[in-house]
């Protein structure tokens, strides 16, 4: 079975700082991960996913996320947070039919 | 083109009532996956259907049933409506089914509201 894990459920940044959001995973088989975006009132938007190859994976709006099986993690950054990144992000693992398992979430709050 | 529609984007019921939720996919998408979020948590899958079957069934009870219709479109139907039954319903399209690397693209969803 897969399951991830957020930590931290409410994160603030000030507008220009680092964005660094946490996300382990735990898979049997070689992980398949996701890092969505959710807006209020909207649904799901894809921001990056890893699959196989590279371990950097550069995604929209100037995020990326670094796989490390190691340490079973996949965290996403972001260099230089704007207001408009002020959203609930969720990390997913997929299964080999493709269901995503979803993180509980981490909201993102930018300060001025 | 058009993303993933979902209607009624919005739905108030009572204890016991029946609702049927609805999605189009992506034109060309032959997979449908639905999910339930409650407020403050991730989404939880219930179904996935591709070319109108079952491809996979999270852990919901019974009161809860899809299908897929010939242009791919789906219905979501749950029975006997509970209060915790309140949630956000995303209905997700994709192309393939069983690959895990497969993007899935989510719709805005169905707000339900159990009073």
């Amino acid at each position: 079975a897969q399951s991830v894990t957020q930590l931290g459920s409410h994160v603030s940044v000030s507008e220009g700082a680092l964005v660094l959001l946490r996300c382990n995973y735990s898979s049997s088989v070689p992980p398949y991960l996701f890092w969505y975006v959710q807006y209020p009132n909207q649904g799901l938007q894809l921001l990056l996913k890893y699959t196989t190859g590279a371990t950097l994976v550069k995604g929209i709006n100037g995020f990326e996320a670094e796989f490390k099986k190691s340490e079973t993690s996949f965290h996403l950054t972001k260099p230089s947070a704007h207001m408009s990144d002020a959203a609930e992000y969720f990390c997913a693992v997929s299964d080999s039919w493709g269901k995503l398992q979803f993180g509980a979430g981490t909201q993102v709050v930018v300060t001025p | 083109d058009a993303g993933v529609t979902q209607s009624p984007t919005h739905l108030i019921k009572t204890r016991g009532q029946h609702v049927t939720l609805r999605c189009s996919p992506i034109s060309g998408h032959k997979s449908v996956s639905w999910y339930q979020q409650v407020l403050g948590q991730g989404p939880q899958f219930i179904f996935q259907y591709y070319e109108k079957e079952e491809r996979g069934r999270g852990n919901f009870p019974d009161r809860f049933s899809a299908r897929q219709f010939p242009n791919y479109s789906s219905e979501l139907n749950v029975n006997a409506l509970l209060l915790g039954d309140s949630a956000l319903y995303l209905c997700a399209s994709s192309f393939f089914s069983g690959s895990p690397g497969n993007e899935q693209f989510f719709g805005p969803g169905t707000r339900l509201t159990v009073l």
